[in-house]
């Protein structure tokens, strides 16, 4: 299994708090991405990072920041947080960006929850 | 507009038997792949398997079968002799190439339920 580690699994927060979602891996990967799924929608991409301090936006990125200080982190910022972000969120990686055939693997996901 | 449509939001099986779950998709991409992840109630993400645009074969990975029909532009999931373990969510998913930012993008998903 790839080694990545989501924190915190589980999260509740009230609306308009900072959350910040961590991603560590151990698989010294380049690429990483953050994922939300929820039901009817599948699995969106919000941010992903081709690198140390290299990021950039996906498909629903309005309301979430991220940063790459390390290549095994990947910290995913809510600056505040609203109902409509309650969702799964996942972590994943992948070892390349542009050969077609790379699968990602991902994290256990967190569940966030805003009240 | 959607760029994978998974049309089934639940399916049923017969345990052994073959189940098939739909997938098409859109794009300009002359270069792009296709997969399939499952997720079982655990909520961890899976890699089923992978068809390249350019394969001319249908992939296949044990008892999971992907069936490529590139001028429908259709991925189809097969899955042959049901488990009770295959019950899960199951994403198709496509990969586009330079036009596409190589992005992994993902369907809505289908639910299996297998009946023993």
């Amino acid at each position: 299994d790839a080694g990545i580690t989501q924190s915190p699994r589980h999260k509740v927060t009230e609306t308009g708090t900072p959350v910040t979602l961590r991603c560590h891996q151990t698989e010294n990967h380049r690429y990483m991405y953050w994922y939300r799924q929820d039901p009817g929608h599948g699995l969106r991409l919000i941010h992903y990072s081709y690198g140390v301090k290299d990021t950039d936006k996906g498909e629903v990125s309005d309301g979430y920041s991220v940063s790459r200080s390390k290549t095994e982190d990947f910290l995913l910022t809510l600056e505040s947080a609203t109902s409509s972000q309650t969702s799964v969120y996942f972590c994943a990686i992948s070892e390349s960006l542009t050969s077609l055939n790379e699968k990602l693997f991902f994290g256990s996901g967190t569940q966030l929850s805003v009240l | 507009a959607q760029k994978i449509t998974q049309t089934q939001p639940g399916m049923f099986v017969q345990e052994k038997e073959a189940v098939t779950l739909d997938c098409t998709y859109d794009t300009s991409d002359q270069s792009y792949g296709l997969f399939w992840y499952k997720q079982p109630s655990s909520g961890e993400m899976i890699f089923l398997i992978y068809q390249g645009s350019y394969d001319e074969q249908n992939a296949t990975e044990g008892r999971y079968s992907l069936n490529f029909q590139k001028a429908r532009k259709s991925a189809n999931l097969v899955i042959s002799a049901s488990q009770l373990g295959d019950s899960a969510m199951y994403f198709c998913a496509m990969r586009e190439g330079l036009d596409g930012g190589f992005k992994t993008i993902f369907g809505a998903g289908t639910r299996l339920f297998v009946k023993a």
